[in-house]
């Protein structure tokens, strides 16, 4: 049984550029997560998605956007990017339209702006 | 104030020694409670998932929960180098049916287990 899955593994973006991220949920779980963590911090919650519409947004800008497939999968999209954009993006997928606070994480992409 | 702050360590201990990491939280909504380990470079990995106040065992992990005092405690037996990693608590609210599942973590605790 194949867990989350994410992509890519690292990046490294120039100040202004808009970014990319990929993610896959865990077979069986119809809803995605994503966090944001920063070097030596714990994870910080972007927004979640669930029948293909963003259901919570935590402190974060509208640089930061999302999309979820038919197939559940995700989207993380940063445009306009910053020296602070620079973190371990993370998804989780968790099942049951999220009634659940058991939440899976991907190994993460690091997101690297110069 | 942070709403659930951990004490970032490093904490070293001998292999066989029993650990003890602890979180604090503020927010008197949270019901649930996770500890999740990471090692670097890695994803968070679901260790414990508790509700409301008590214990919960699995294994050589406890975790506990004490409401009354907002104290969030993790507990490992015997514990051996690949325990070595980041122990992230985390905390979430009862919110009702159909809303979101907002995890709130704290900032971690780096763990070394000495052979």
């Amino acid at each position: 049984d194949a867990g989350v899955t994410q992509s890519p593994t690292h990046l490294i973006k120039t100040r202004g550029q808009q970014v990319t991220l990929r993610c896959s949920p865990k077979s069986g779980h119809d809803t995605v997560s994503w966090y944001q963590q920063a070097l030596g911090q714990g994870p910080q919650f972007i927004f979640q998605y669930y029948e293909e519409e963003e259901r919570q947004r935590g402190n974060f800008p509208d640089r930061f956007s999302g999309h979820q497939f038919p197939n559940y999968s995700s989207e993380l999209n940063v445009n306009a990017l910053l020296l602070g954009d620079s973190a371990l993006y993370l998804c989780a997928s968790s099942p049951t339209g999220g009634a659940s606070y058991e939440q899976y994480f991907g190994p993460g992409t690091r997101l690297t702006v110069t | 104030q942070k709403e659930v702050e951990q004490d970032p360590g490093p904490l070293s201990v001998p292999e066989g020694a029993i650990v003890s990491l602890n979180c604090t939280y503020s927010n008197s909504a949270f019901q649930y409670f996770m500890w999740y380990r990471q090692y670097s470079r890695k994803g968070p990995e679901l260790l414990m998932y508790t509700y409301s106040s008590g214990n919960k065992e699995d294994g050589r992990f406890t975790a506990q929960v004490d409401k009354s005092s907002k104290y969030i405690s993790l507990f490992i037996r015997d514990s051996q180098p690949s325990d070595s990693a980041t122990y992230l608590c985390a905390s979430g609210g009862a919110y009702p049916s159909g809303s979101a599942r907002q995890l709130t973590f704290g900032s971690g605790t780096q763990l070394t287990v000495l052979p």
